[in-house]
């Protein structure tokens, strides 16, 4: 069974503390994606890797960073978390193109 | 910009009935199309897709169709179940490109 891993469901934490999401696939998938999703605003793309080392921007990355040193490994940063940041971050993960993308479980952020 | 629109919201859908789920897009570069179904506090998982060489797909009781001339895409669940109450997310994509631009989601409500 193909699985995303996102390391945590829940989290809390304060204004301008430095947070990491961290997510792990299991399929040897080249490329690996981080969306955010808010209610009428759908999934938005923050950052996605095609390889390891390889991170291209989305629509929305301002305030975030990601790493990918490991191809199975795709971690999200956000340098000072703000209470904008507050939200549903979803991870996940694709062979090649013009194939479905599989998603981790969802890490829930509330930044206080 | 939002390159992919879901007008709709919410639906609400008697058991047995169909479900008709509505997509629009703009970019006429897109030519590979997915359905995404997210249950709460899950991530959404792969449903259906279509390459824009075809104007419909079947999968059991699941149906898309793409009009592209009206960039236009609807997903068709036929008998709607209870079960199928989630949120509905579409997503296009171009060849060569490994983004997935997805649209603000509809909510399903089916009622037993």
């Amino acid at each position: 069974d193909v699985k995303v891993t996102q390391s945590s469901r829940y989290l809390v934490k304060r204004t301008g503390e430095k947070v990491f999401l961290e997510c792990v696939q299991d399929m040897d998938h080249e490329n690996m994606f981080w969306y955010r999703q808010d209610p009428g605003l759908g999934l938005r793309l923050i950052y996605f890797s095609y390889d390891v080392k390889m991170k291209e921007k989305g629509d929305i990355p301002e305030g975030y960073s990601v790493s990918r040193e490991k191809k199975e490994r795709f971690s999200l940063i956000l340098e000072s978390a703000s209470t904008n940041q507050t939200s549903m971050y979803l991870c996940a993960s694709s062979s090649v193109v013009n194939t479905e993308a599989f998603f981790g479980q969802g890490t829930r952020l509330t930044v206080v | 910009d939002q390159q992919v629109k879901q007008n709709s919201p919410s639906l609400s859908v008697q058991e047995g009935r169909i479900s008709i789920l509505n997509c629009d897009y703009t970019n006429s570069m897109f030519d590979y199309f997915l359905w995404y179904k997210k249950y709460p506090a899950e991530g959404p998982t792969f449903l259906i897709s279509i390459s824009s060489i075809k104007d419909k797909n079947e999968d059991g009781r699941f149906t898309v169709f793409l009009n592209k001339s009206a960039k236009h895409l609807s997903l068709h669940i036929v008998p709607s179940q209870p079960g199928d109450s989630a949120v509905y997310f579409c997503a296009a994509s171009r060849s060569n490109f490994n983004k997935f631009y997805f649209g603000s989601g509809t909510k399903l409500n089916v009622k037993p």
